[in-house]
């Protein structure tokens, strides 16, 4: 099935250090979503962007949606060790309940 | 209030064989979908249920099949298992019919075929 392109696949930083990483797709979304899994866990939602160009913070957390509506982006600032986990992009188009999601981005940082 | 409920949490099958995995959403939600997530990859969407009746239905064969009772709790049931379906069953609930709600996920079922 199809899935966002999210990168990087995979990050390794330092406690303190930014996080950037994004997620592009080839079609228009009309919503973008970021979620966090942990291991055993299902995704919890983390921002949920509704209108290009938005750009929206929750605490450390800030997203923006693209103003092409097909790329978004996910920044972390100053890291911490539990900010460790699987970050997936998800897209959804108009009324259809249907999320798409990137492969995902797993971060690892080093207390 | 209880969040999104899954069972079973882990189940063991072999090839050929049927399972049905369980979906309890949170209380006052009228709409389920479900996800299959292999290892390595995202969710993927394979149904969503909204008032009993299905709304969408991902590109999963006919193998794949769903149902909500009137209690809005759902079943997934897949026949003739093959290697490749194990992976984490993802339920997601959503409060009611606006596209725009939030989907809040499960723990998931994760699933080994043998």
């Amino acid at each position: 099935g199809q899935q966002l392109n999210q990168s990087p696949q995979s990050m390794f930083i330092q406690e303190g250090e930014d996080v950037s990483m994004n997620c592009t797709s080839s079609s228009i979304f009309n919503t973008w979503l970021w979620y966090k899994q942990d291991p055993g866990e299902g995704p919890v939602l983390l921002i949920a962007l509704y209108k290009a160009g938005e750009l929206t913070s929750n605490g450390r957390l800030t997203a923006q949606f693209g103003i092409t509506r097909k790329d978004s982006f996910l920044n972390i600032s100053a890291s911490i060790p539990s900010d460790v986990g699987i970050y997936f992009c998800a897209g959804q188009r108009g009324s259809n309940y249907k999320l798409t999601f990137g492969k995902g981005t797993l971060l690892t940082v080093n207390p | 209030d209880a969040g999104v409920t899954q069972s079973p949490t882990h189940l063991i099958k072999t090839r050929g064989q049927q399972v049905t995995l369980r979906c309890s959403p949170i209380s006052g939600h009228k709409s389920v979908s479900w996800y299959q997530q292999v290892l390595g990859q995202g969710p993927q969407f394979i149904f969503q249920y909204y008032e009993k009746e299905e709304r969408g239905r991902g590109n999963f064969p006919d193998r794949f099949s769903a149902r909500q009772f009137p209690n809005y709790s759902s079943e997934l049931n897949v026949n003739a298992l093959l290697l490749g379906d194990s992976a984490l069953y993802l339920c997601a609930s959503i409060p009611s019919g606006t596209a725009l709600d939030t989907q809040y996920f499960g723990p998931g079922t994760r699933l080994t075929v043998l």
